[in-house]
């Protein structure tokens, strides 16, 4: 079985400042790493995934992510937010073989003040 | 990327009352979906997974009887709350696979469910 554990609930920063959301995750076979963004009352959206290949991922509005199998994270970065990147966002964890249903982090709550 | 529809956004529903949740995915064959619910300020939790013309497998502590979950055609799921209470208002969210060996998941928009 997988798990994730995003260590910061919320985040507050200043609009066009960096940000890092931390993830960290725990599973005994191999796994697909993804970030989603969800905005209230809505479904979620995907911003990057990591299947294979480079550790680096870069996805949707500037966001990236690191995979490091040695530390078990995947952390999600962005150089510089902006008001519309308040949003709840959501790590999460599918084993590479058989149903491949995700597993989510408790999500991080990033507030971007002007 | 590909569309998840689901239907209905809102629902209010009297308390003893059933109420059904549509999930279509529009522009292409889900042979996997998979119904999520949502509490507030909390992570999604996964309730079970339906594949296409067979039973749902239901995750561990939900009631296969209250939730009903048909996944009759590749492009339609729809969750059925039985004799909803107050205390199955929630956020529900379903999200569709496509085949192969792996693709992405889809999400739909979700639905507010509230029993009073």
């Amino acid at each position: 079985a997988q798990s994730v554990t995003q260590l910061d609930s919320q985040v507050p920063v200043f609009e066009e400042a960096p940000v890092e959301l931390r993830c960290n995750y725990s599973s005994s076979v191999s796994v697909y790493l993804f970030w989603y963004v969800q905005y209230p009352n809505q479904g979620l959206q995907l911003l990057l995934k990591y299947l294979s290949g480079s550790t680096l991922v870069k996805g949707i509005n500037g966001f990236e992510a690191e995979f490091n199998k040695s530390q078990t994270s995947f952390h999600l970065r962005k150089p510089s937010v902006h008001i519309s990147d308040t949003a709840e966002y959501f790590c999460a964890v599918s084993d590479s073989q058989g149903a491949q249903k995700l597993v989510f982090g408790q999500g991080t709550r990033l507030t971007i003040n002007p | 990327g590909a569309v998840v529809s689901q239907h209905p956004s809102r629902v209010i529903c009297k308390s003893g009352t059933s109420v059904k949740i549509e999930c279509r995915s529009l522009d292409f064959q889900a042979t996997t979906m998979f119904w999520y619910r949502q509490f507030p300020k909390q992570s999604l939790m996964l309730m079970a997974t339906s594949n296409e013309g067979s039973k749902a497998t239901y995750e561990q502590g939900v009631e296969k009887d209250k939730f009903l979950i048909n996944h009759a055609s590749l492009t339609l799921s729809t969750l059925t709350v039985t004799s909803a209470h107050p205390e199955d208002s929630s956020f529900y969210i379903c999200s569709a696979r496509d085949t192969g060996p792996y693709t992405e998941a889809f999400f739909g928009q979700g639905t507010r469910l509230t029993v009073v």
